[in-house]
């Protein structure tokens, strides 16, 4: 079955710090990573979409400057979180399907939860 | 835009029982994806379940099956003998067949009793 992986899952950081997070696709083609954040109050927002040979789309209110996100092969992503303050605390969620098998459903990581201090 | 709503913030139910869980959407696309996730303590999140507008059928998986009533926009979820490992936060979700967008409702709490 679809797996992906993502970690660190858990990071604590000093606020106006970075924090790195990965994703990795096992048993299929990840030709599209979605980034999602999950509020403390638990409600999602889309951050991004990252489609393999195609621009990164950003979600209003994210920009690439503050989540910039690589996604060089079909079973690895990352996004970092610059300069990390408070209301970027919550779990960042990284959900992945395959295109081109017409994979309509997006799998989840674990997550990475960023905690600011 | 759409919308995805979970009315239930949280249900109690005994083990081995049967619960329902509701979820209604909003969309103006003719053709779209429903999905159910459950999100673990951990924070993992877990498709469990997809219905495609299309189809009439209810989707079943295991233990989990839909109630699909396309006319109401209403994408019920039905865990039958339920597990305390059940227990968990459910939500639903929808996404347009020609649009990327996952949208999320606000989740409902399930507790599993012995």
């Amino acid at each position: 079955g679809a797996l992906v992986y993502q970690y660190p899952r858990r990071t604590i950081c000093k606020s106006g710090t970075s924090m790195r997070m990965e994703c990795q696709a096992v048993g299929f083609q990840a030709t599209s990573v979605a980034w999602y954040r999950q509020s403390p109050q638990k409600t999602f927002e889309l951050i991004a979409l990252s489609t393999v040979n195609s621009a990164i789309k950003y979600e209003q209110n994210f920009t690439q400057e503050k989540f910039p996100i690589s996604h060089p092969n079909l079973s690895f992503s990352s996004m970092t979180v610059l300069n990390a303050y408070l209301e970027d605390r919550g779990l960042y969620l990284c959900g992945a399907r395959d295109l081109r098998t017409s994979g309509n459903t997006l799998y989840f990581g674990e997550g990475s939860r960023l905690i600011v201090v | 835009a759409q919308k995805v709503t979970q009315t239930q913030t949280s249900i109690s139910v005994v083990e081995k029982t049967t619960v329902t869980m509701d979820c209604v959407y909003e969309t103006r696309d003719s053709s779209y994806f429903l999905f159910w996730y459950k999100q673990t303590a951990s924070g993992e999140i877990v498709f469990l379940i997809r219905q495609d507008s299309y189809k009439k059928e209810n989707a079943t998986v295991g233990h989990y099956s839909l109630n699909f009533q396309k006319p109401k926009s209403s994408i019920g979820l039905i865990i039958t003998a339920t597990q305390i490992e059940d227990s968990a936060v459910y939500f639903c979700a929808m996404r347009p067949n020609m649009g990327y967008k996952l949208t999320f409702g606000t989740g409902t709490s399930l507790l599993v009793d012995p």
